[in-house]
């Protein structure tokens, strides 16, 4: 149990569907990421969020929406994604020390 | 911007032996240090960090790893390795102490450990 709850773990979706990922928190963190890991890659970061408010888009295609309701729960929205999509999407929290807990990931598979 | 070398790919040691996994930052007035364990299909884990105090950080599984300050290095070592630290282990850092500004990460360093 790390804290850091993300669903759907593995997520198969063709090139024109719309899905969600949905990442919780149970720590109290204030701040809340999303990186993508594909082989052979560096670790990502995409978008950051803090106390709610996004406070950083790394250049993320529009084909990527993510969504903060709130300090526990983030969301990462999926819609016309292309194959090379296809990667592990973590999701992580922090707080003061900067020190970042993941959690499992979800692992995508664009058709 | 910060930065991170991680210098090898990729670690083969026998169980039993020493072993050390090389990380290089770029230099900044202050700066936060850490590495992470990555298990097939799994998240990351933290093994280790160094935000102030003792140069020389232990954390879990047996692992520990030096600061150098000069040489602008966080090495990470442990004296002898099991079969199941084989892993991904990845070094980051950060340039402040406070939530909202994320971990900048290495490549990663893929250790296998045999028999």
């Amino acid at each position: 149990e790390t804290g850091v709850t993300q669903t759907p773990r593995h997520l198969v979706m063709g090139m024109t569907n719309k899905k969600s990922l949905k990442c919780e928190q149970h720590l109290g963190h204030n701040a809340m990421y999303w990186y993508k890991q594909s082989a052979k890659k560096p670790l990502e970061l995409m978008f950051v969020y803090n106390f709610k408010e996004q406070t950083e888009n790394n250049s993320v295609p529009s084909r990527f929406s993510p969504e903060c309701p709130n300090s526990s729960h983030l969301f990462l929205h999926l819609h016309t994604l292309q194959p090379e999509d296809s990667a592990l999407y973590l999701c992580a929290s922090s707080h003061l020390t900067g020190e970042l807990f993941f959690g499992e990931g979800s692992r995508l598979t664009v058709l | 911007a910060q930065s991170v070398t991680q210098l090898d790919s990729q670690v083969p040691v026998f169980e039993e032996a020493p072993v050390e996994l090389r990380c290089n930052y770029s230099s900044s007035v202050s700066v936060y240090l850490f590495w992470y364990v990555q298990y097939p299909n799994q998240g990351l884990q933290l093994l280790l960090k160094y935000l102030s105090g003792s140069t020389l950080v232990k954390g879990i599984n047996g692992f520990e790893a030096e600061f150098n300050k000069s040489q602008t290095s966080f090495h990470l070592r442990k004296p002898s390795v099991h079969i199941s630290d084989t892993a991904e282990y990845f070094c980051a850092v950060s340039d402040y102490n406070q939530a909202g500004t994320a971990l900048i990460f290495g490549k990663g360093t893929t250790l296998s450990v045999s028999s």
